[in-house]
């Protein structure tokens, strides 16, 4: 199986929350991040979390860690158009080489 | 004042043929980065130079030779090239130490 997965799209209503689920499997993962990725854009990083922290919050965004499942999260507040993107979640070690997942699709509609 | 930069944006060739992707940074970093999405999206780094030496080299093809005349410039040149390159090459730049990196738009690169 792959090494980081998420849902390949998530679609929403503006004004809801949105929620991207992404699993890994390296036990050893240091760091978990979540990259934004806007059309005709490079990635760029959203947030990233420790692995011995369980929760990261910035203005609208809710980062959770579940490490003994190894499950991270993203949530979305408030979502807008503008949030609409491929979100990719990422694992690393010590060496800040992520791991990538394959990207999901956020599409948040009127 | 783009911080990354790639060309070209896009680039159509032959298999059989030669071509270069060039990366530039102006963020006065350390560290380079090359990677290739597949078809089926899956992101992986395929290169990393640190001060214009090669730090990271994962299996790839030595059709593919990166090349860093200076700290801020990292290139792919392929060689030979195959219907299975066909991808978005990304390059990527970072400060030694620091965990973020800042992405270029990507080079789709298609191979007829």
């Amino acid at each position: 199986g792959e090494d980081v997965e998420q849902s390949l799209f998530l679609s929403v209503r503006e004004g809801d929350s949105s929620v991207i689920n992404c699993t890994y499997t390296d036990s050893s993962s240091t760091y978990l991040y979540w990259y934004k990725q806007e059309p005709g854009a490079g990635l760029q990083l959203l947030t990233y979390i420790f692995s011995n922290m369980d929760m990261k919050q910035d203005q609208r965004l809710t980062v959770l860690l579940n490490k003994k499942d190894k499950h991270l999260s993203l949530r979305i507040a408030d979502t807008q158009t503008g949030d609409s993107a491929i979100y990719f979640c990422a694992e690393s070690g010590g060496s800040y080489i992520p791991t990538f997942g394959r990207g999901t699709s956020l599409i948040v509609h009127p | 004042d783009t911080a990354v930069s790639q060309t070209p944006k896009y680039l159509v060739t032959q298999m059989g043929n030669d071509k270069s992707i060039k990366c530039e940074q102006n963020l006065g970093h350390d560290t380079m980065y090359w990677y290739k999405q597949d078809s089926k999206k899956f992101l992986k780094i395929m290169f990393s130079y640190n001060n214009k030496e090669l730090i990271i080299n994962e299996t790839v093809p030595n059709r593919f030779s990166p090349k860093s005349p200076d700290k801020a410039h990292l290139n792919l040149h392929i060689n030979s090239l195959e219907l299975g390159d066909s991808a978005v090459y990304f390059c990527a730049s970072s400060q030694g130490g620091q965990l973020e990196q800042y992405f270029g738009p990507g080079t789709r690169l298609t191979v007829t």
